[in-house]
């Protein structure tokens, strides 16, 4: 158990709904990451927040947004949903007082779009 | 563009043999190479390279990285069952903090 959490563990939903996923980094880090993981991409960075700002963008779609709110959990929107947004979805987190960025994975969410 | 490549990108092997797994990578600003372990559910950690030529090692896990020929290296010696998961290796980037991936390794230790 890395200490990270996300829920749901699961989602199913339709084509052009949005939905939210949410994650709560370990106990004192301050950074959250985001990952997309499909079969034939791996696993793609999105985005980066670090004690609440936007710190680094990947390969994150204008329909995906996500934000770090003051207790440090974050969530992650996805809206428009078409049914290559199915992946499983991954929220890492680090400790920023470390010089080196080893980050812990939560347990992820897996969302099918039907 | 940042890149990381891994292979093989299957391996199928008995236990206790040793299995070496291999990373390379071409990135504009390197600052770290990171193996994690994936089985069903979330990557697990297993090493931090940030200097050359230096050897971690954990239990019969061992890796080294070539900053010089950009590669890292994974060893896994007297495999067994519980080994069998997919081996992701990363490069953090020092522009941005963000961890680049391979594609991974699916390794599969059959007893």
């Amino acid at each position: 158990d890395s200490g990270v959490t996300q829920t749901p563990k699961h989602l199913i939903t339709a084509t052009g709904q949005r939905v939210t996923l949410r994650c709560s980094p370990r106990s004192g880090d301050l950074s959250v990451y985001w990952y997309q993981q499909s079969l034939d991409q791996g696993l793609q960075f999105l985005i980066q927040y670090y004690n609440g700002e936007e710190r680094a963008k990947g390969n994150i779609l204008e329909r995906f947004s996500a934000q770090q709110f003051p207790d440090l959990h974050s969530e992650l929107n996805l809206s428009s949903l078409e049914l290559g947004d199915s992946a499983l979805y991954f929220c890492a987190s680090s400790a920023r007082d470390s010089p080196y960025n080893e980050q812990f994975f939560g347990p992820g969410t897996r969302l099918t779009v039907l | 563009e940042d890149k990381v490549v891994q292979s093989p990108l299957s391996l199928v092997v008995h236990e206790g043999d040793t299995v070496t797994l291999n990373c390379s990578y071409e990135v504009t600003n390197f600052r770290s190479l990171l193996w994690y372990k994936q089985e069903k559910k979330a990557p697990t950690f297993l090493f931090m390279l940030t200097s050359s030529g230096i050897e971690k090692k954990s239990g019969r896990l061992s890796s080294i990285l070539d900053k010089k020929e950009l590669f890292s290296i994974l060893n896994i010696t007297a495999t067994q069952t519980g080994d069998s998961a997919v081996y992701l290796c990363a490069v953090e980037l020092a522009s941005s903090e963000k961890l680049v991936f391979g594609k991974g390794t699916k390794l599969t230790v059959n007893p």
